[in-house]
């Protein structure tokens, strides 16, 4: 069954440091995968996302991730964490069983220390 | 362009009692799905809704449905409200599903509370 792991619940960083956050993935074919963000209170939003092609893939807010499929990771990354970064950030895989739904990973909640 | 919108930001019921929520999508779209997120379940699959039928739902039981309307707006329906379905309940719309797949675009989500 398709499936992502998010394997840090909580991740925390100094402003200014860089940011790697860990996502795994369990899935038959080559996926389509996503970065979303959420911030307290609010929806999601889509960082970035693959489907295909380069697999370092760029996004908005400064961030990317590069999709590795001998180790089935897609990790987001941004060199220089802001404050207005923290926030709970979950990692996606879809479409699932043919349908167009998205399985998401249990997030990762970012907190940016001065 | 209005992103996806969902009415009303807050719900509060209680045990047993109905609950009906609104999501519009963004102008274009015609899928619009449904997501639970509740405390310490993460985000789980619920609806999914193309051109005014339901494509697929996830393992949630039939007090759980919904609709989608002509114009793409969707409403999803819960009956005989337990306490465990107190959640944001996001919706989020994507173009037509034909060919590759869409990329979602979430509302800001109804915060249902059940008491």
């Amino acid at each position: 069954a398709q499936s992502v792991t998010q394997p840090d619940i909580h991740i925390t960083v100094s402003e200014g440091a860089s940011l790697e956050l860990r996502c795994n993935y369990s899935y038959g074919a080559t996926p389509y995968l996503f970065w979303y963000v959420q911030s307290p209170g609010q929806g999601l939003q889509l960082l970035l996302k693959y489907f295909s092609g380069d697999t370092l893939v760029q996004g908005i807010k400064g961030f990317e991730a590069e999709f590795k499929r001998s180790q089935s990771s897609f990790n987001l990354r941004k060199p220089s964490v802001h404050w207005s970064d923290a926030a709970e950030y979950f990692c996606a895989v879809g479409p699932v069983g043919g349908f167009q739904k998205l399985v998401f990973g249990t997030g990762t909640r970012l907190l940016v220390s001065p | 362009e209005a992103g996806v919108t969902q009415s009303p930001t807050h719900l509060i019921k209680t045990r047993g009692q109905q609950a009906t929520l609104r999501c519009s999508p963004i102008s274009g779209h015609t899928s619009v799905y449904w997501y639970q997120q509740a405390l310490g379940l993460g985000l789980q699959f619920l609806l999914w809704y193309d051109e005014g039928e339901e494509r697929n739902r996830g393992n949630f039981p039939p007090r759980f449905s919904g609709r989608q309307f002509p114009n793409y707006s969707s409403e999803l329906n819960v009956n005989a409200l337990e306490l465990e379905d107190s959640a944001l309940y996001l919706c989020a719309s994507s173009l037509d599903t034909s060919g590759t797949h869409n990329e979602q675009f979430f509302g800001p989500g109804t915060r249902l509370t059940v008491l």
